[in-house]
């Protein structure tokens, strides 16, 4: 059974870089694409990117110049970084494993709030 | 990139009832879909993909329908566990998207 844990600060002051990361354990790290999304009130859930297990990247065109999602396969981890922070960015972002398109695993969750 | 609308936003029903929420993508996505239940605090929990196909261990009161722009999560038996919120969730094209959410309430 696939179980994904991320961790990363909580609150972030404009402009700074967000930086999560999420640790796969159980199943099989190399099969999956591992993703980042994001979910406000506001916009409801958003695809922020993915990664495979050879470094091959996947943005939603509309964060792309901010972000940059990496992979550590000596330790089953994949990291988002978000630079250039806005209020804008105030979201729960959750880690995932993506199979044939649909996410059937999900970190818990982490609340980034930017706030001056 | 893909919109998908859900209707309606909020659904209010008693327990037994027998539901039905809508999805329609902004343009043809094949059998590309999949339906999320989310409870409040909790991340979303995959319910159905490929449009029809129940994920492992995923009650049989629920069902999908569709195919191309339309599509349908169908809820029978309606149980105080499944108030939660559903999402539709396309993936035809690279850039993943999602519905914006339907309420489930009881009655």
């Amino acid at each position: 059974q696939v179980q994904l844990q991320q961790w990363g600060a909580g609150l972030l002051k404009p402009s700074e870089t967000l930086s999560l990361t999420c640790a796969v354990y159980g199943g099989s790290f190399s099969g999956y694409y591992w993703n980042w999304l994001r979910q406000t009130p506001g916009k409801g859930l958003e695809w922020i990117g993915e990664i495979n297990l050879s470094g091959s990247t996947n943005y939603n065109p509309s964060l792309k110049s901010r972000v940059t999602i990496s992979v550590d396969t000596s330790t089953n981890q994949f990291s988002l970084r978000l630079s250039s922070v806005t209020a804008a960015d105030t979201a729960v972002y959750f880690c995932a494993g993506l199979r044939l398109g649909e996410f059937p695993y999900w970190g818990r969750g982490t609340l980034v709030t930017v706030s001056s | 990139d893909i919109q998908m609308t859900q209707s309606p936003s909020t659904l209010s029903a008693s327990v037994g009832d027998r539901v039905t929420i809508t999805c329609r993508a902004s343009q043809n996505v094949n059998r590309w879909l999949a339906w999320y239940q989310q409870k409040p605090g909790k991340a979303p929990d995959l319910l159905i993909h490929k449009a029809s196909i129940l994920k492992s261990g995923v009650s049989s009161r629920f069902s999908g329908s569709g195919s191309g722009t339309e599509f349908t999560l169908t809820i029978n038996s309606l149980q105080p566990d499944d108030i939660a919120t559903y999402y539709c969730q396309q993936y035809n094209s690279s850039v993943y998207t999602f519905g914006q959410g339907t309420k489930l309430e009881i009655e």
